[in-house]
This record gives structure tokens, sequence and C-alpha cells, in this order.
């Protein structure tokens, strides 16, 4: 069974760039959510998509989207990036759609925006 | 709006002792309550599961309790060992598409 993988593990951009992240689901997994985690603090809930379909977000600005695609990996899209961009995003994929299991998150992707 | 808070947010123990951290949430219509561990710079490894209908739920030297009424869960860690350093969070999900997590605990075992 293969985990949640997550790429790239580190990037550093400059504010006002453009940055993708990429998440692949675990097997047999059709939901995925992505977070976001500021240092010492727990992960803020982006957005999650069920059937290539956002169908939930959270308090983050469209300059924030994503995508999910027939084999249920995903993209997180980040926009005209500001420094408090800077953080860990975290990827975690599940089974259900709205009624949420048991979460399973890849390692993270760490980005710095200078 | 549903709000997790963990206590205490550092904690630092010999090893060998048993340990509880505890959780607290705001709303007590919940679908889920899961733990998970954290090492630094990386991604959340879960180590519970918790559904609303459960009171509790065991994983080798880990028990996790669950009292939707008065809004707490606890994570009771059995005889602590210094690889059980790390972060650990807790979050709730009410049913829908977002959980919620609390900032958590930073545990040290002093070996």
């Amino acid at each position: 069974e293969t985990g949640v993988t997550q790429s790239p593990t580190h990037l550093i951009k400059t504010r006002g760039q453009q940055v993708t992240l990429r998440c692949s689901s675990q097997s047999g997994h059709n939901t995925v959510s992505w977070y976001q985690q500021a240092l010492g603090q727990g992960p803020q809930f982006i957005f999650q998509y069920y059937r290539e379909e956002e169908n939930g977000r959270g308090n983050f600005p469209p300059r924030f989207s994503g995508l999910q695609f027939p084999n249920y990996s995903s993209e997180l899209n980040v926009n005209a990036l500001e420094l408090d961009d800077s953080a860990l995003y975290l990827c975690a994929s599940s089974f259900g759609g709205l009624t949420s299991g048991e979460l399973f998150f890849g390692e993270g992707s760490r980005l710095t925006v200078l | 709006k549903q709000e997790v808070t963990q206590i205490p947010a550092a904690l630092s123990v010999p090893e060998g002792e048993n340990l509880v951290l505890n959780c607290s949430f705001t709303d007590s219509a919940i679908y889920n309550l899961q733990w998970f561990r954290q090492d630094p710079g990386k991604g959340l490894t879960s180590l519970l599961l918790i559904q609303s209908s459960q009171r509790e739920q065991t994983s080798g030297r880990l028990n996790a309790s669950l009292d939707k009424s008065s809004g707490r869960s606890t994570l009771y860690i059995a005889a602590s060992q210094p690889g059980d350093s790390a972060t650990y969070l807790c979050a709730v999900n009410g049913g829908g598409f977002k959980t919620i997590f609390g900032a958590g605990t930073r545990l040290f075992v002093k070996a």
C-alpha cells in the first residue's frame, strides 16, 4: 500500500511569484485535503477535493486554488506569493468525501517566501 | 464555530513515566476525533481515531478517550520512552469537510 507522497519537499520563492505543490493520495483514497501549518501552530484547513471538485474551503483567499485529477492526485497552486505564505503545506488523503474518515498525511512541502 | 485547545503546550517528563495529554473542544457535535504525532519539520502520523459513538481506542501503549458531553479527549501514554518525544496534535471533525486542529502539546521524554 502506497502512502501519501508530496513534492517538492522544500522550495524557496520570492514575493509575487507563483507556486504549485503536488500530492499523490494513498491507494484506495478518493478525497484530498490541503492544510497550511505555520511554525508552532496546528494545521489550518485550506480546501478539500472529492471527485475532482472542491467541496469545501477554509478561510483562505482565492489566490489559493487547487485541482484533483482522475487518479485522485491533487495540486495546490498559490499565486502572488506573500511573506506570510511561508509555511509547511500538508496534504491529507481519506476515503468518503463529505463524511471524512481517518486522515493520512504526507511529509509536507516546506515553502519559504523571501 | 469549533475551537480546539490542547493543554499543556509543552511537557517534559522522565523516561518511564505515564502521562496524559488533554484536548478540549467547544462544539460537542463531532463526527470523529483523531490524535496525531508530528516530529520536527515532518508530516503528521495518525495514532488513533475515535468515532463519535466510541468512548476510547487503544493501540499499544497509547489509549485515547472521548467524552463528547464535556468536550474533552485525553491521550494516555504508558511507560514513556525518549522516542515518544514529539508534538501531539488532536483534530476534530464535525461531519463536514473541515477538520479543526489544536496547536499541539510538545512532549520531551528525558532518558
